[in-house]
């Protein structure tokens, strides 16, 4: 059965904290990607790696980084929480090639900054 | 770049009605995908469908019907006798040929099935 986890449901932090949100998938996926879900906003791209050690920006990659340092994690860091980072984050996988574009998604998780 | 429109922020509907989610895109790529994703109240998306841009047949499956028309840049689900169980917010997302799996989503349609 496919697999993305998240670290945490629910996470609440202070302004200024250094917050990091993991993402595990057990499908030996190339791609992950780190997305952020606003209300009306529909799904926003912040950061994507094709591979173990690479990046690339998204949509809205300002005030947050990512680390992929095992195929199968990636890791969504906020250097300096701030309150307008407060939302439900989603992590997502799926296989490479040009036809295999379909994502598997974690249950996502939702940061509040205080 | 490419645009996807949910025009319907939310839709309330009675059991067993028929509603349709609409959805419109925008690509100036001849190769592309579509799909739509299902978030329920536990909040992981839930993949519902996937079509190529060469593939306009309508699929059906079970309740779940989807309609893709190139000439009006749509693809539009309707669910059939709806249950509560549909209540949901529903995800219209494209993706490019050759773009490693990149969405580019709506802004997504909450789907209020009351009994």
């Amino acid at each position: 059965d496919v697999k993305v986890t998240q670290s945490s449901r629910y996470l609440v932090k202070r302004t200024g904290e250094k917050v990091f949100l993991e993402c595990v998938q057990d499908m030996d996926h190339e791609n992950m990607f780190w997305y952020r879900q606003d209300p009306g906003l529909g799904l926003r791209l912040i950061y994507f790696s094709y591979d173990v050690k690479m990046k690339e920006k998204g949509d809205i990659p300002e005030g947050y980084s990512v680390s992929r340092e095992k195929k199968e994690r990636f890791s969504l860091i906020l250097e300096s929480a701030s309150t307008n980072q407060t939302s439900m984050y989603l992590c997502a996988s799926g296989g490479g090639g040009p036809s295999n574009n379909e994502q598997f998604f974690g249950p996502g998780t939702r940061l509040t900054v205080l | 770049a490419q645009k996807v429109t949910q025009a319907q922020t939310e839709i309330s509907v009675v059991e067993k009605e028929d509603v349709t989610l609409d959805c419109v895109y925008e690509t100036r790529d001849t190769t592309y995908y579509l799909f739509w994703y299902k978030q329920p109240p536990s909040g992981e998306l839930v993949f519902l469908i996937r079509r190529n841009s060469f593939d306009e047949q309508n699929e059906i499956s079970g309740r779940y019907s989807w309609n893709f028309q190139k000439s009006t840049s749509s693809f539009n689900f309707t669910i059939t006798a709806s249950q509560v169980v549909d209540s949901a917010v529903y995800f219209c997302a494209l993706s490019l040929h050759n773009a490693g799996n990149m969405l580019t989503f709506g802004g997504g349609t909450r789907l209020m099935v009351k009994p």
